[in-house]
């Protein structure tokens, strides 16, 4: 089946800083791609996502875009807040079995944003 | 509309003792998953309803656990008996059923201690 590979954490970085997490797959053909992100105390809930390659998918300042050149979902903020303190995780298909579109998930990077 | 409703939201029993987590689903939504977080280790799939049949359940640990969903409405995995490494987080989400993959949605989860 499909597979990803998720830096990862602890990342602790400074309010309006830069924000980068890395995600590779292995997958066949081009499935569907997810970030995720869980809040303190809070279910997971979806980030974005990009359904086809050279897709950005963006939502509350975050941006990846869907590269099957490096088979890479990178994904970015520019100016990172408190608030987006979270476990972020990158997902995509399993495409193992045909008719169960189970998800297969990266480790999980945790980000603290400090004031 | 209502996101997916998971209860207990946390549940600590002893080894040997049985519990059973339930989840509702999004309205409409004839996929169900069952997936699980170990502390620290990646999401896990576990298992997948496409309305009251078992799609794939491929994910499932052992026998000590058993999913339904009767009427293909909600759903419930019970654990029984439950043993110190089911420990974990679980999450429900569901999605839509049709071609493609469509996007799935998590709720809050159930935390899980076994003592």
């Amino acid at each position: 089946g499909n597979s990803v590979t998720q830096m990862e954490g602890p990342v602790t970085l400074s309010e309006e800083a830069f924000l980068t997490i890395n995600c590779t797959y292995t997958a066949t053909g081009y499935p569907s791609l997810f970030w995720y992100v869980q809040y303190p105390g809070e279910g997971l809930q979806l980030l974005l996502k990009a359904t086809k390659a050279d897709d950005k998918g963006s939502n509350k300042g975050f941006e990846a875009t869907y590269r099957k050149e490096t088979t890479s979902f990178h994904l970015e903020k520019g100016s990172v807040q408190v608030s987006d303190s979270a476990v972020y995780f990158c997902a995509l298909p399993d495409g193992s079995q045909g008719g169960s579109e189970k998800l297969v998930f990266g480790k999980g990077t945790k980000l603290t944003v400090n004031p | 509309e209502a996101g997916v409703t998971q209860f207990p939201s946390h549940s600590v029993i002893e080894k040997g003792q049985t519990v059973t987590l339930r989840c509702d689903p999004i309205s409409g939504h004839d996929n169900l998953y069952w997936y699980r977080r170990v502390m620290g280790k990646e999401i896990k799939f576990l298992l997948h309803f496409v309305k009251e049949s078992k799609q794939d359940e491929s994910g499932m640990p052992n026998n000590r656990f058993l999913a339904e969903r009767t009427g293909g409405t909600y759903s419930t995995l019970k654990v029984q008996p439950a043993e110190l490494e089911d420990s974990g987080v679980y999450f429900c989400a569901s999605s839509h059923l049709g071609s493609g993959t469509d996007t799935q949605y998590f709720g809050p989860g159930t935390r899980l201690t076994v003592l």
